[in-house]
């Protein structure tokens, strides 16, 4: 089983409607991220939680916001989508722990289209 | 605050044949250097990372990677490329001391012909 997942995995939607994009993870991590993906963009930031009661916003935050309902899970809503905001989203998780690689983990993406 | 500049958007690459994706960056303080695969409709996983101490890295399929302070590079290689290599490649830095959180370069799409 995957250790981060992702749901849904493809939605279209209308502009002005609201979408909540969930991830939920079986790692353990306290580090939570939301990440959107755009062509030949790279990898842009969000939002991130370091744990349950600290949210903090990424470089790219306004039009989204998030929550965080569980040590693993993290959910990113769209308020009111509009066309600019297709891409494709993906969540993703670390470990700072003394053990911990630095490295991030991800889930599988959601693709997401805004008509 | 970091920054991260892959210098090619794609490579094209016989199977068989070298290959280097160039990564440099830019910050004030220490790093740790990563690389990140995705191939297609998946998530991204790492390939390698650089922490401290040896600065050519081992990764998984083949890949290395040297860590050079002085030219603040992190070029990926591979002496022989397959067909399964063809993917977007995402190089990423973090600093040491303080949040971790990565700053990813637009990536390099590697495709590999026969």
């Amino acid at each position: 089983d995957a250790d981060v997942t992702q749901t849904p995995r493809n939605r279209i939607t209308k502009t002005g409607k609201r979408i909540m994009l969930e991830c939920s993870q079986t790692k353990g991590h306290d580090r939570m991220y939301w990440y959107r993906q755009d062509p030949g963009l790279g990898l842009r930031l969000i939002y991130y939680s370091f744990d349950v009661k600290d949210i903090n916003k990424g470089e790219i935050s306004d039009g989204y916001s998030v929550s965080r309902q569980a040590q693993a899970k993290f959910s990113l809503s769209l308020e009111s989508a509009i066309p600019n905001q297709t891409a494709l989203y993906f969540c993703a998780t670390s470990d700072l722990g003394l053990a911990g690689g630095r490295e991030q983990f991800f889930g599988p993406g959601t693709r997401l289209t805004v008509l | 605050a970091q920054s991260v500049t892959q210098l090619d958007s794609q490579v094209p690459v016989f199977e068989e044949a070298p290959v280097e994706l160039r990564c440099n960056y830019s910050s004030s303080v220490s790093v740790y250097l990563f690389w990140y695969v995705q191939y297609p409709n998946q998530g991204l996983q790492l390939l390698l990372k650089y922490l401290s101490g040896s600065t050519l890295v081992k990764g998984i399929n083949g890949f290395e990677a040297e860590f050079n302070k002085s030219q603040t590079s992190f070029h990926l290689r591979k002496p022989s490329v397959h067909i399964s290599d063809t993917a977007e490649y995402f190089c990423a830095v973090s600093d040491t001391g303080g949040s971790y959180i990565p700053t990813f370069g637009r990536g390099t799409s590697l495709i590999v012909h026969p």
